[in-house]
This record gives structure tokens, sequence and C-alpha cells, in this order.
């Protein structure tokens, strides 16, 4: 399987706890996007890296949230300190270098399911 | 502020029958919008998109009609599949920009 991996797929933990998602991106993909969705809602965009830059955050993305690209192959996205409102699906993509547009045709992980307790 | 609506939370359609999926917008300035398909348990798949220079797209069963006076673009699949059910994203990407703008979601069942 090539596609976007992820992982875990859950984590569970408790309040105040520092939790740590892993995202591979597909092979030849230098553009690599991180989402949140919570029940009934779309992804909300968390944050943008192309190769290893990062190039945009969301203002979703508070300063307990830190998400890194090394090497411009996989990310990690750490959340320090959950809270219960941290509860949600975080979603990984990525694409490949386009002409000039970005964010077209993306290609979505299954997520990580993170739940707070 | 939602940016990108999907008023339907759902949608049923019988086998062989089109489907309508609606999406409204309120910027302007998104220049590219994308439908995704979602199952569950799964991260969404890209369906089909258009450039907000164009009126229409096709791609097999699914058409993509975008009225820029409306601010409102459509998915129409014809014929409808069971294995069409799932729930679909109506997104939009802004000029220049990375971010991509996501609509709640519409769940379609489709009944055979």
């Amino acid at each position: 399987d090539t596609g976007v991996s992820q992982d875990p797929r859950h984590k569970i933990t408790k309040r105040g706890q520092n939790v740590t998602f892993r995202c591979d991106p597909i092979s030849e993909h230098n553009r690599l996007y991180w989402y949140r969705q919570t029940l009934g809602q779309g992804p909300e965009f968390l944050t943008y890296f192309q190769n290893e830059a990062q190039l945009e955050k969301s203002r979703l993305l508070s300063d307990r949230f830190s998400a890194e690209r090394p090497k411009g192959s996989f990310s990690t996205l750490e959340i320090q300190r959950t809270e219960q409102g941290d509860s949600a699906m975080y979603l990984c993509a990525s694409s490949p270098r386009t002409s000039g547009r970005a964010g077209e045709t993306q290609y979505f992980g299954p997520g990580t399911r993170l739940l707070v307790l | 502020d939602q940016q990108v609506k999907q008023n339907s939370p759902s949608l049923s359609v019988q086998e062989g029958r089109i489907s309508i999926l609606n999406c409204d917008y309120t910027n302007s300035m998104f220049d590219y919008f994308l439908w995704y398909k979602k199952y569950p348990a799964e991260g969404p798949t890209f369906l089909i998109s258009i450039s907000s220079i164009k009126d229409k797209n096709e791609d097999g069963r699914f058409t993509v009609f975008l009225n820029k006076s409306a601010k409102h673009l459509s998915l129409h699949i014809v014929p409808s599949q069971p294995g069409d059910s799932a729930v679909y994203f109506c997104a939009a990407i802004g000029t220049g920009g990375f971010k991509t703008i996501f609509g709640a979601g519409t769940r379609l069942f489709v009944k055979a």
C-alpha cells in the first residue's frame, strides 16, 4: 500500500498528557497537510508543509500544538498538555508538486482518533 | 464564520436516480473548488474539482456545476449506485493560498 499512513490510528490519553502523532505521506509528494475533524464537521486546516518548511499555520494551532517535518518526508504533530477539547480525528494529507496551484487533489490518510479523558 | 456551507446534512436517493449535493460559499476569492468522498474509518478521497473560471466539469457519472454569481456549486451523480453511499465534502481553496476550507459534509444514502 503506497497511500498516506498515520500512526497510531487511535489514542486515548488523560488530560494534561502529551501525545504525538506520525504521518507518512506518499513518497514523491512534497506537500503535507494536517487537519482536525470533529463530529459533524468537515476537516479544519491546521498547518501545511512544503518539503521541510512549515508555510502556513491556522489560528486553531495554539502554542500547545507543534508540527514538524524534519527531513521533508514524514511529519509529526505533537499536542502538549492535552485538553478534553482536543478530542477529534487528526487527518494528514499529502499532494504532489503541481504547476503552481497548491492544495488540489490531496490524498488523505485514515486519521488518528484522539480521545482525551 | 463558515465560508463553505453544506446545508443538507443528509440525502436519500433511489438507486439509478440522480443525486444532487449542494454547496454554498461566501468568499468570492476562492478560485478552486473540490468534492471529496469519505467512507467510515477512511480519510476523504478526492472526487472531482472545478476552477472558478469554469462553470462545469464532468468525470464519468460525476458532474460539478459552479454558479459564481450565486456563490453556489453542486455535485450531480448520475446514475446513483449503492456504493456511492458516503459523506461528501465540498471544499474550496483561495487564490494563492494553500489552505483548503471544507464544508460540514452531506451524508448520501443510495437505496437499492
